[in-house]
Order: structure tokens, then C-alpha cells, then sequence
């Protein structure tokens, strides 16, 4: 079944503790990206990939870290989570970087909660 | 930064009325997409325009963008209880420094009541 997939679905943190979200594709997608979701706030874009070994930085990058090492894995990382960095993250990848408008397909979500 | 305001940020009607929701900005994109979530789930694709004033229909859901590529709407018709949702627009651009970049609107919750 094609799929993204996030791990964990769940964490809760402490600030300061260091900690790694994994995102997974079995497309083969070109493109990935993540997302912090806050009510009223929409989507937010925090980073996103072109392909391997290469990243942007998006809207709200501040506090994040990506790696693409592989086309199938952009692990985002948090080297110091702090309160408000509690949100609901998505990732989401699709098929070609080189035009703007192609379907993302997003993972099921990972609420972290950074007390 | 571009922004996508949307509105309105809650909409409850009856099941039956038509609604719209819109999406405006003061930048041009090249595309721009109509995502719908539902609790728990990530957004998931309805439509994408991509040429000033193209409309596209898909059932009951009418989707316009704007001469100038700077606005969108999603229109209802008799909505439905299924209908009940987060909407999300998506601008993306294709080129300069934004390439790879695409931007989200507030959302809209809509309840259709039965």
C-alpha cells in the first residue's frame, strides 16, 4: 500500500531533551516535506526536500533539523525541543520536484507535546 | 513570507445549503490546491488549478481560481453531513526563491448539521 508514515504518533517530551521524528515514503517521491499544524494557524512548512541531499528551509525552520540521506527518509529532528514547539506535525512527500503542483501525500500526523 | 488568508475560519450551516469558502492573497501563485482533513488524518487532495480563471467541478464541490491567480473559492452545493471537515487552500510556487515551497491558508472547519 502506498503510504507515508510517521513515528512516533504520540511523544511527550521535556524541554531540552533531544528527540527524532522519522518519516518514511514507499513511492519513490522526489519531494518531501514537513509541516507544524496549530489551531488557527493552518499549515506552516518547516523544511522541505527536493530530492536527496537537498533541503530548504521553509516558513518556520527555527528549532528544526532535516537530513535526506535516502529518497525515502526525511527524519526531523529536534536538537532542543521547547514548549512551543508543541504541535501537530505532518509529513507529506509527492512524486516531482520540478513543477508546483503536484497531490502531497500527507502521513497520519505526530502529536508532540514538549512540556 | 506569501500568505493565504482564508475565510470564513468556521462555518456552521444545515444540511442542504450551499456554501463558499475563499481564499485570497496579495501573491501570485502558479497552482493552488483544496485539501480536506478529517480528525486524526493528514489533509488529503481535492483538487489543483493551475490556470488564471479555470474552473474545476467534482460532484457536488466547484472550485474557481481567479484571473490572476491570486484567490481561489470552493463552493458547495447542498452540503451534506459528510461534507464536515477541515479545508485547507495550498499556493505553490515554481520558480525563484520559493521554488519547492507551497503556503496554507488558516482553514476553514465547516459542520453540516443534519
Amino acid at each position: 500500500e502506498a503510504q507515508v508514515t510517521q513515528n512516533p504518533r504520540y511523544l511527550i517530551t521535556v524541554t531540552g531533551k533531544k528527540l527524532t521524528v522519522t518519516c518514511s515514503q514507499n513511492m519513490n517521491h522526489e519531494y518531501m516535506s514537513w509541516y507544524r499544524q496549530d489551531p488557527g494557524l493552518g499549515l506552516r512548512q518547516i523544511y522541505y526536500s527536493m530530492n536527496v541531499e537537498v533541503t530548504d528551509k521553509g516558513d518556520v525552520p527555527e528549532g528544526y533539523k532535516v537530513s535526506r540521506k535516502e529518497k525515502r527518509n526525511f527524519p526531523l529532528i529536534l536538537e532542543s525541543p521547547s514548549p512551543n514547539q508543541t504541535s501537530l506535525y505532518f509529513c507529506a512527500s509527492s512524486l516531482f520536484a520540478g513543477t508546483s503542483y503536484n497531490e502531497q501525500f500527507f502521513g497520519p500526523g505526530t502529536r508532540l507535546t514538549v512540556l | 513570507t506569501q500568505l493565504l488568508e482564508q475565510s470564513p475560519q468556521f462555518l456552521s450551516i444545515q444540511e442542504g445549503e450551499n456554501l463558499t469558502v475563499y481564499c485570497n492573497s496579495s501573491s501570485v501563485f502558479s497552482s493552488l490546491q483544496w485539501y480536506r482533513q478529517e480528525p486524526g488524518e493528514g489533509p488529503v487532495l481535492l483538487v489543483t488549478v493551475v490556470t488564471g480563471g479555470e474552473v474545476k467541478k467534482l460532484k457536488r464541490l466547484t472550485f474557481q481560481f481567479g484571473d490572476a491567480r491570486k484567490d481561489s473559492s470552493l463552493h458547495i452545493t447542498a452540503a451534506q453531513p459528510g461534507d464536515t471537515g477541515l479545508y485547507l487552500c495550498a499556493g505553490a510556487n515554481a520558480g525563484g526563491t520559493s521554488y519547492g515551497k507551497l503556503t496554507f491558508g488558516q482553514g476553514t472547519i465547516l459542520t453540516v448539521h443534519p
